[in-house]
Formats: structure tokens, sequence, C-alpha cells
């Protein structure tokens, strides 16, 4: 059974720093990775998608890599701002045509003015 | 495209009363999802639909939740009898294709189950 584990569960930075969120995950058979952002009270948005043959991907100030044979991605956001507080999840696919999607625990991320 | 539409936004309800959340997915789109957030469990995949037709519904809990999905544009899920322990935030999603494809999310019905 896939598990899907994410840490830090909360963050707190100031503005501007650069900061890393962990997300590891069990079997390494995987078909792609997701990650999330999700606002208070709100649903899910899609940040990046990484295909299993893919190492990174970016966009804007996010950059997120995916090392399969070690279960790991990792979620890079540059010059944070006040604005990327949220809460950051993972998500990994099951490969086999499956659409059987494992979410992990989430990161807290809070960025202090 | 509007996106995901989901109804109620929140719903309380009695313990024992029959509860139906609704999901309109983004048009086009051919796989349609149900999950749950809980703090205690984090988002779980309850059901999930490929061009109206269930494929996996292992992840319902329990005989008192059902889901269908009559057209491509519209999905019900049903929970009767509704208990306290249903409480969560319910979402709906969903995507075009299969594989390496991103999946959309509504905004979620927060479920109180009094």
């Amino acid at each position: 059974k896939q598990e899907v584990t994410q840490i830090p569960a909360a963050l707190s930075v100031p503005e501007g720093e650069n900061l890393v969120l962990n997300c590891s995950f069990t079997d390494s058979a995987i078909y792609n990775l997701q990650w999330f952002r999700q606002d208070p009270g709100k649903g899910l948005t899609s940040l990046l998608l990484i295909q299993s043959s893919q190492r990174e991907q970016t966009s804007g100030r996010l950059n997120a890599s995916l090392d399969k044979s070690s279960g790991r991605s990792t979620l890079y956001i540059a010059a944070s701002q006040p604005g990327d507080s949220a809460t950051y999840l993972c998500a990994v696919k099951a490969p086999g045509g499956y659409q059987k999607v494992t979410f992990g625990t989430g990161t807290k991320l809070q960025v202090i003015p | 495209d509007a996106g995901v539409i989901q109804s109620p936004r929140h719903e309380v309800t009695e313990m024992g009363q029959e509860v139906t959340l609704r999901c309109k997915p983004i048009s086009g789109h051919d796989y349609l999802f149900w999950y749950r957030q809980t703090m205690m469990r984090g988002l779980e995949l309850l059901i999930y639909f490929n061009n109206n037709v269930p494929i996996d519904d292992s992840g319902m809990p329990e005989d008192r939740f059902s889901a269908k999905m009559p057209n491509a544009s519209f999905s019900t899920l049903k929970i009767q009898p509704s208990e306290p322990r249903d409480s969560a935030v319910y979402f709906c999603a969903s995507s075009l294709g299969r594989g390496n494809t991103e999946a959309f999310f509504g905004q979620g019905t927060r479920l109180t189950v009094v």
C-alpha cells in the first residue's frame, strides 16, 4: 500500500526566504506526482505535475523535482511571499492505468511579512 | 470553463438524515473523483468514474455511502443515514483522459452531521 509523507508538517519563514518542502513515498512505482496548494476553506489548486520519466518541472518561482528510485520529491519555492501561505500537498498516482491517487499529509506554510 | 462546481458549499444535518452532495465536472473531462478530507486521515479517494461508469469504489467507507453519475456533467454522493463521523470536507475532482493529466478540484462541500 502506497504511503505518502510530507515533512515538515508546518513551516514558518520570513518573507523573501527560499524554502524546500519534502514529499516521500514508499512505492517507487508511480505514474506521476502532482503538487497542490490548498488555501483555508478552499479546494486544491494544481501547481506542478511531474511525470515518472521526468526529473523536474518549473513554474515561475516554483520548482519540483522527482527522484523515483529514492521515493522522494521536493518543492522549491524561491523568494517566498506572504501570498504563498497555504497548505501544500503532494499526490502520487499509481501506474497501470489505474487512477488511484494517494495524497500526502501536507505541509502548512506561513510566510511572515 | 467555470471549473469543477460542487453544491452545496456547506451542509449541516442531523444524524440519521440523508445527505446528497452534487458535482459538475469540467466539460469534456472523462474522469470524475470523489474525495473526503479530515484532519485525522487527510485526503482519501472514495470512488472514481470513467465515462460515467464507476471504476473503483474500494474507498467508500460503508454501504451508507453511494455515488452515481447519470451523465457526463453530473454526479452525486449520497450518505444515508448520515452519522457524526461522516463530518468532513468532500471534494469532487475531474480530469481528462488517463495517465499524466492534472486533476482539477472543486471548492468542496463541508458537511457537519450533528
